[in-house]
């Protein structure tokens, strides 16, 4: 079966400094995969998502980058944080347009 | 642009009663709805789903209805339990693989 991950679970950055969050997806190949951000007690914005390998389509122009280096691997990244960027980020993926999506765990993110 | 709007933003109901929600989407080429359900501190998990080729789909006291022409559809639950409480999220899904989800409705249910 299908399995996602994502990590880390929780993490407390100072601000200007980097992130990386990473997802992977286990038992299936070549997925749509997706980032999305959900704000304290907000909604779920879609950040970036992939369609293939070193396919990335931005959705908000901001301060984070996605990349995804193998097939069903997802990287979440930032070389400097703002306050602004603390969430609950959430990794997720699906066989194709049309397709249930499923969700990671979610990695929370505190910029102090 | 592409999006989905979801209403109401809060709704508390009567232990028992029946709850509504409702989304509306842009793009008529919108085939696939999702509805989620997350938990305080949890990922949203999967309630029910429809496709564009149906109307309606039911799930034991889950239902959703789809009116393609108006591009809106709807979450029905009914005899509301306690364990129904939390924070549900339509979706729609666009063009290019996109999924978008509209910003939730916090359901409370009352003793």
């Amino acid at each position: 079966s299908q399995t996602i991950h994502q990590w880390p679970a929780t993490l407390v950055q100072p601000v200007g400094s980097p992130l990386s969050l990473e997802c992977t997806v286990e038992g299936t190949s070549n997925p749509n995969l997706y980032w999305y951000r959900q704000a304290a007690g907000r909604g779920l914005q879609l950040l970036f998502y992939s369609v293939g390998i070193g396919q990335i389509s931005s959705e908000v122009p901001q301060n984070l980058s996605a990349s995804r280096p193998q097939d069903r691997q997802f990287i979440l990244s930032s070389k400097k944080l703002l306050l602004s960027d603390s969430g609950f980020y959430l990794c997720a993926w699906c066989t194709g347009s049309g397709n249930t999506i499923y969700f990671g765990e979610g990695s929370w993110l505190t910029v102090v | 642009g592409e999006n989905v709007e979801q209403h109401p933003s809060t709704l508390s109901v009567q232990e028992g009663d029946s709850a509504v929600i409702k989304c509306t989407y842009s793009d008529s080429a919108s085939n696939y709805f999702p509805w989620y359900k997350q938990e305080l501190g949890k990922r949203p998990q999967l309630i029910i789903d429809i496709r564009s080729n149906v109307g309606e789909k039911k799930d034991q006291r889950i239902a959703v209805t789809l009116n393609k022409t108006a591009k809106h559809f709807s979450l029905h639950i009914t005899e509301t339990q306690p364990e129904d409480s939390a924070v549900y999220f339509c979706a729609a899904s666009y063009r290019d693989d996109k999924i978008i989800f509209g910003k939730g409705t916090r359901l409370h249910i009352l003793p």
